[in-house]
């Protein structure tokens, strides 16, 4: 299994919105509805945002949105606040599962 | 509350072995899948392997297939992760986690630290 393709970074000013892509195949991404997003902070264990392309456990601040079209996955962080300057991943059911190469947010 | 508490990481010689334990508390573990998901430093998260609720199914990435065993006790709440033929690039931290169902991932140990190196 490849790693699912992230932008290696990404950036906004307080307020703004931020999306994130995660490119996968018609074998992971494409295939099933099973992609899930995690945030991490330095030195932190990642932190489950999105799961099942749309959906937010329970605290998890409706700023973070999902969606998925075709091979590709996005996250979009609405309304960007400092602590939402992290490290962001999206991962893939495909038999097993796959990660993305992962992406850092930064609040400017 | 939910916890994962790992332990058993520590320094080891290419070649050498190690074994990874994790404690579960707070939920009813004989009904979860378990993950293993590794983190080397500065780089990106990797999927390791997971097992199934009664430990009859287990699936590894490939770089780990014939060295890694994950293993399971359901009367003691613990996940193990038994590691032969370490190399260089097994050096990560490693993370317990459990899996909510089709590999979303809503729990997440601290991390035992690996390091293989002469």
């Amino acid at each position: 299994q490849s790693a699912l393709t992230q932008p290696p970074s990404a950036s906004g000013s307080p307020g703004q919105s931020v999306a994130i892509s995660c490119t996968g195949t018609s074998s992971d991404v494409g295939a099933y509805n099973y992609v899930s997003w995690y945030q991490q902070h330095p030195g932190k264990a990642p932190k489950l945002i999105i799961y099942e392309v749309t959906k937010r456990p329970s605290g998890v601040p409706d700023r973070f949105s999902g969606s998925k079209s075709g091979n590709t996955a996005s996250l979009t962080v609405s309304g960007l606040q400092a602590e939402d300057e992290a490290d962001y991943y999206c991962t893939s059911y495909a038999g097993s599962s796959v990660f993305g190469t992962g992406t850092k947010v930064t609040v400017l | 509350e939910v916890q994962l508490v790992e332990s058993g990481g520590g320094l080891v010689q290419p070649g050498g072995s190690l074994r990874l334990s994790c404690v579960a508390s707070g939920f009813t573990f004989n009904t979860y899948w378990m993950t293993w998901v590794r983190q080397a430093p500065g780089k990106g998260l990797e999927w390791v392997g997971n097992i199934k609720e009664d430990g009859s199914d287990k699936y590894y990435v490939d770089s780990v297939k014939g060295r890694f065993t994950i293993s399971r006790d359901n009367a003691k709440n613990s996940l193990y992760l038994q590691m032969n033929s370490l190399r260089a690039e097994d050096t990560a931290v490693y993370y317990c986690v459990r899996d909510q169902g089709w590999f979303a991932f809503d729990f997440w140990g601290q991390g035992t630290v690996v390091t293989v190196s002469s």
